[in-house]
């Protein structure tokens, strides 16, 4: 079984700022990692996924997640911050090498970006 | 999204009553999920299915039942509705079931008084 655990509830930041939002997740088998984000009163929307490869993944709207295995980590960034980044964000982890298997998700981080 | 629709958007029942939310896809795709999500529990797993009629209990099943009797549509019962199932519920669907992701719905909040 695996579970996720996000290590902030709350980030607020200043628009233009940096981010990171911080991900560990934990797996007795290699994993698959995804970042979803929750605008208000919607649903949630893929914004990467580390499958293999490469451990800097890049997403959509400008962010980047880099997978660490030593630290069992997949934490979220970005450089610079807009005041329409506001929104939850979720990481989930799934196992590798099983059909079906299911998404495990944190409890979620609010990201808000005041000027 | 537009290959996923979940009804109603919004609904207020009578604890004792049971409750049906609809997810339907357009996509074809094998997998599909309910979930729910609380303040400070993320997203729950409630119950998923890989195939027409092939459905199994997630990590939040109790109280829950599902169905699947054709592949663009996954219904979700509370068979006798609860304070403590006042949640948004939100459906997902995959093709593969691992590694492409998720597509979710809109959601259904659910108020039961």
């Amino acid at each position: 079984a695996q579970s996720v655990t996000q290590l902030d509830s709350q980030v607020p930041v200043f628009e233009e700022a940096p981010v990171e939002l911080r991900c560990n997740y934990s797996s007795s088998v290699s994993v698959y990692l995804f970042w979803y984000v929750q605008y208000p009163n919607q649903g949630l929307q893929l914004l990467l996924k580390y499958l293999s490869g490469s451990t800097l993944v890049k997403g959509i709207n400008g962010f980047e997640a880099e997978f660490n295995k030593s630290q069992t980590s997949f934490h979220l960034r970005k450089p610079s911050v807009h005041i329409s980044d506001t929104a939850e964000y979720f990481c989930a982890v799934s196992d590798k090498g099983t059909s079906g298997s299911r998404l495990t998700f944190g409890e979620g981080t609010q990201l808000t970006v005041n000027p | 999204d537009a290959g996923i629709t979940q009804s109603p958007r919004h609904k207020v029942t009578e604890t004792g009553t049971p409750v049906t939310l609809r997810c339907h896809q357009t996509e074809n795709h094998r997998y599909m999920y309910w979930y729910r999500q609380d303040p400070g529990h993320g997203l729950r797993l409630i119950h998923y299915s890989y195939g027409v009629k092939d459905t199994d209990k997630g990590e939040v099943s109790d109280g829950y039942s599902v169905s699947r009797s054709k592949t663009e549509d996954f219904l979700l019962t509370l068979e006798s509705a609860t304070s403590s199932q006042t949640s948004v519920y939100f459906c997902a669907i995959s093709e593969l079931g691992r590694g492409d992701g998720y597509t979710f719905g809109s959601g259904t909040r659910l108020t039961v008084v």
